[in-house]
């Protein structure tokens, strides 16, 4: 199966900050979305986006399909962002390890 | 809502007991498949589901039985639980091309 790579693995914000996290794929992939997982385990779909950009509120998202990445930006970071962001892709859904964001007060 | 429903959320059980974990989507979603999430490893397939009776093995079945015989459930059965087997589990149904995964809320298995 295809290598997912996340970067960076830990990121600490300032409320209010902006962030990007970033998505790289070994091969070409299909299926590509980016999850949260919030403190108790949940893991909410943000975006399905195999190409493209989407925005939803303070979250957007581009994927760069032939470059095989895929970038999550967090505008005016708020506490209730903390938690784990995965990216995961193919038919089987690969997933990243994750980044940890953690944004304090 | 479209959701996908696992049950229970949570489960502590021994060694070598039967046990069964259920899910349930109710968006008519043809693929569905099931993952387990273990600290430093992530997030790994375990079984997986094109449509009814079709089913096929992920990175790690070992241990694991799955089952679809109606489109909206795909139950995960341990048959002999062992300790290695505590994980943090998700099922997810996926729908046309064009839509994305939804998963469920987690089980939190632990066998002692």
């Amino acid at each position: 199966g295809i290598q997912v790579e996340q970067s960076p693995p830990d990121l600490i914000l300032q409320e209010g900050a902006n962030s990007t996290l970033r998505c790289n794929f070994s091969d070409s992939v299909n299926n590509l979305q980016w999850f949260h997982q919030n403190p108790w385990g949940q893991l909410i779909n943000l975006f399905y986006i195999p190409s493209g950009t989407k925005q939803n509120g303070r979250l957007s998202a581009t994927t760069v399909a032939t470059e095989r990445y895929s970038l999550l930006y967090i505008s005016s970071s708020q506490t209730t962002d903390s938690g784990v962001y995965f990216c995961a892709g193919d038919y089987k859904l690969s997933f990243g390890a994750g980044t940890t964001v953690t944004v304090r007060a | 809502e479209a959701q996908v429903t696992q049950n229970p959320r949570y489960l502590i059980t021994v060694t070598g007991k039967k046990l069964t974990v259920t899910c349930s989507q109710n968006m008519n979603h043809e693929y569905m498949s099931w993952y387990r999430q273990d600290p430093g490893l992530g997030l790994r397939q375990i079984y997986y589901s094109m449509n009814v009776e079709v089913t096929d093995k992920g990175d790690v079945p070992e241990g694991y039985k799955v089952s679809r015989k109606e489109k909206r459930n795909f139950p995960l059965i341990l048959e002999s639980p062992s300790p290695n087997q505590t994980s943090l589990y998700f099922c997810a149904s996926r729908g046309p091309q064009g839509d994305g995964y939804t998963f469920g809320s987690g089980t939190r298995l632990t066998v002692v």
